[in-house]
């Protein structure tokens, strides 16, 4: 069965800081994706991994996929208050499986 | 890019009746959908994957019975809630993938139901 698990679920943090969402996964999927929602609206797409050593990079956030580690990470670089929101990973083998999510909430 | 339309966007109803959620990609032909709930302040949680012309696939646990699937055409699939009940009170979010197992997946804006 697939897992995927997310760390942390909850996240605090100031602005102008730089902080790691870590995604583990349980199979050999080499597809990945971020996505961030904001409370009460539904899903928007950050990234799209397909690929062992993939990173993409969009604003402060970067994103990037290990598939022999089976982690993906998204990296938040000088932290803005609109980035709060919460974020998933998902890993799709043919159906998507998605984290937890992580609640980040950054402090003006 | 492409566009998954998803309503009703959010619906009230009574004990015992049934609802229908209709999800339909706008642009591009949807091989595969899947629909999702989600409760408040938790994860997505996969119920079904629904392929064009055949029987959705359930997730364990979920009731085909209650939760019925319809993918009729490669641009709708509905999701119909049969005697609803308060505890089937969820955010509702459906997702069309437009092809391939490496095409990327779109999501309807989701249908918030309450059952009173």
């Amino acid at each position: 069965e697939l897992k995927v698990e997310q760390n942390p679920l909850f996240l605090s943090m100031q602005e102008g800081k730089n902080y790691t969402i870590y995604c583990n996964y349980s199979t050999t999927s080499d597809r990945l994706y971020w996505y961030r929602q904001d409370p009460g609206k539904s899903l928007e797409s950050l990234f799209v991994l397909l690929s062992n050593g993939a990173v993409k990079q969009e604003g402060r956030l970067m994103a990037s996929l290990d598939t022999k580690a089976r982690l993906s990470t998204l990296h938040i670089t000088a932290a803005v208050h609109d980035l709060s929101a919460t974020y998933f990973c998902a890993v799709d083998e043919d159906k998507i499986i998605f984290g937890k999510g992580t609640r980040l909430h950054i402090l003006p | 890019g492409a566009v998954v339309s998803q309503h009703p966007s959010r619906v009230i109803c009574k004990s015992g009746t049934s609802v229908k959620i209709e999800c339909r990609s706008l642009d591009f032909q949807a091989t595969t959908m899947f629909w999702y709930r989600q409760f408040p302040k938790q994860s997505l949680m996969l119920m079904a994957t629904s392929n064009e012309g055949s029987k959705a696939t359930y997730e364990q646990g979920v009731e085909k019975d209650k939760f019925l699937i319809n993918h009729a055409s490669l641009t709708l699939s509905t999701l119909t809630v049969t005697s609803a009940h308060p505890e089937d009170s969820s955010f509702y979010i459906c997702s069309a993938r437009k092809g391939g197992a490496y095409e990327k997946l779109f999501f309807g804006s989701g249908t918030q139901l309450s059952v009173l």
